[in-house]
């Protein structure tokens, strides 16, 4: 079980390109969330979706910010026209259906860094 | 803010000593959680507490939870180099989002 895949590890984008960044949750989850996280600081919580449905994006910005978990494929998080604001460290977490007391498993996360 | 707070914001012990970690949230939970991260890692899921339960253990850890006071700690016992870390807590509101507090940096000097 090779556990949360997230990928690339590090993205460098200068303003004004897009972002994609990928997660493919752990084996028999089908929730993923998406935090972002800035230097020296905990994690912001950005959406959370289930196959297909975008269950909660309160956290998401209102502009350039998009996210989908397709019925195939990875689930990705889609920033148009990144500014150096969203320089950050982007984690994505899977749980199962269930709630099983063993909490979310994280992916080691994108860096992205804007120049 | 939606986050929670934690404290202290570091701590720097010695190996062998206990660490206590302290941390409030804001909401009625679900449960609540802690999270270890190394420098540069994803987040490693430690222990999870429910609502109704008001201590657990795993290991070297121990959890407590107060929900009249909205607070939790962790007690890291004969702490290690290797438990140098940040670490999280984590409340879990009904509909699965975790809210992350800000985290405490845990240095354990050899």
């Amino acid at each position: 079980n090779a556990g949360v895949m997230q990928n690339p590890r590090h993205l460098v984008r200068r303003r004004g390109q897009e972002a994609r960044l990928r997660c493919s949750p752990m084996k028999g989850h089908s929730h993923v969330y998406w935090y972002r996280q800035l230097p020296e600081e905990g994690l912001k919580f950005m959406v959370y979706l289930q196959k297909e449905n975008i269950i909660d994006e309160s956290g998401m910005p209102k502009e350039r910010f998009s996210a989908e978990f397709p019925k195939e494929g990875p689930s990705i998080l889609r920033i148009q026209q990144v500014v150096r604001g969203d320089s950050a460290a982007y984690f994505c977490a899977s749980s199962p259906p269930t709630d099983r007391g063993s909490g979310y498993t994280f992916g080691s996360g994108t860096r992205l860094t804007v120049v | 803010s939606q986050q929670g707070e934690e404290d202290p914001q570091a701590l720097s012990i010695q190996e062998g000593e206990n660490a206590t970690m302290n941390c409030s949230y804001k909401t009625s939970i679900n449960n609540l959680q802690w999270y270890r991260q190394n420098s540069g890692r994803g987040l490693v899921h430690l222990i999870l507490i429910r609502s109704n339960e008001r201590e657990k253990h795993s290991g070297r850890l121990r959890v407590t939870l107060d929900t009249s006071k909205k607070s939790s700690s962790l007690l890291i016992t004969a702490s290690r180099a290797a438990d140098t870390a940040s670490y999280f807590c984590a409340s879990s509101e009904y509909g699965n989002k975790l809210v992350f507090g800000a985290g405490t940096i845990l240095r354990v000097k050899s």
